[in-house]
């Protein structure tokens, strides 16, 4: 059974900082890797999907790579605004297209 | 298009009732799923359909049926709802990856916006 952690559970930073989350997953196996980004009481919205064949992702600001060998992805997002605060969640898709997820890092970016 | 809608938003029933969530997708998506998301956890999943008439079970069936007559709908039943149940409910749907150039990202799901059940 694929297990990802998410650590820190939350994390607070000041506005400009560069942001960094860390997704582990204990199954190397995976097929690709998604990051999401939830505001509260919202849906999820997707931000970046790494396929297994793929080291990193760039969109914008937000940058993510993929070390299956050693079980991590890692979120960075750069000069980080205020209207970053939100919860950031991981998701390891198995090759059945399900999703394991994480439970989430909560970023705080404060003016 | 409308991406993934789901109804309703907030929901509160009693133990026992039953009741439907509503979940459809415009992207003629072949791959639906149901996660439900508690604090502290992450998103755990329900149900799923990789095409109409398909269906399986998730992590945490129990308690929820689904069906598929349609690639657009999928809806999940509680069948006598309990305070287990209180949780926030998402549908998803995905595209699978044909291998064809433009062909969309490789099994990117997309989510809707959630349904809030409470049961009292």
């Amino acid at each position: 059974k694929q297990e990802v952690t998410q650590i820190p559970a939350a994390l607070s930073v000041p506005e400009g900082e560069n942001l960094v989350l860390n997704c582990s997953f204990t199954d190397s196996a995976i097929y690709n890797l998604q990051w999401f980004r939830q505001d509260p009481g919202k849906g999820l919205t997707s931000l970046l999907l790494i396929q297994s064949s793929q080291r990193e992702q760039t969109s914008g600001r937000l940058n993510a790579s993929l070390d299956k060998s050693s079980g991590r992805s890692t979120l960075y997002i750069a000069a980080s605004q205020p209207g970053d605060s939100a919860t950031y969640l991981c998701a390891a898709h198995r090759n059945d297209y399900k999703l394991s997820f994480g439970a989430g890092t909560t970023v705080t970016v404060r003016a | 298009n409308a991406g993934v809608t789901q109804t309703p938003k907030f929901q509160v029933l009693k133990t026992g009732q039953s009741m439907t969530l509503q979940c459809a997708q415009d992207m003629n998506h072949e791959y639906m799923s149901w996660y439900r998301q508690d604090p502290g956890m992450g998103l755990r999943l329900i149900h799923y359909s990789v095409g109409a008439g398909i269906t399986d079970q998730g992590e945490v069936p129990n308690g929820y049926n689904v069906s598929r007559s349609t690639t657009e709908d999928f809806p999940l039943r509680l069948l006598s709802a309990a305070p287990s149940q209180t949780s926030v409910y998402f549908c998803a749907s995905m595209a699978r990856w044909n291998g064809l150039a433009g062909s969309p990202n490789r099994n990117e799901q997309f989510f809707g916006p959630g349904t809030r059940l409470t049961v009292l």
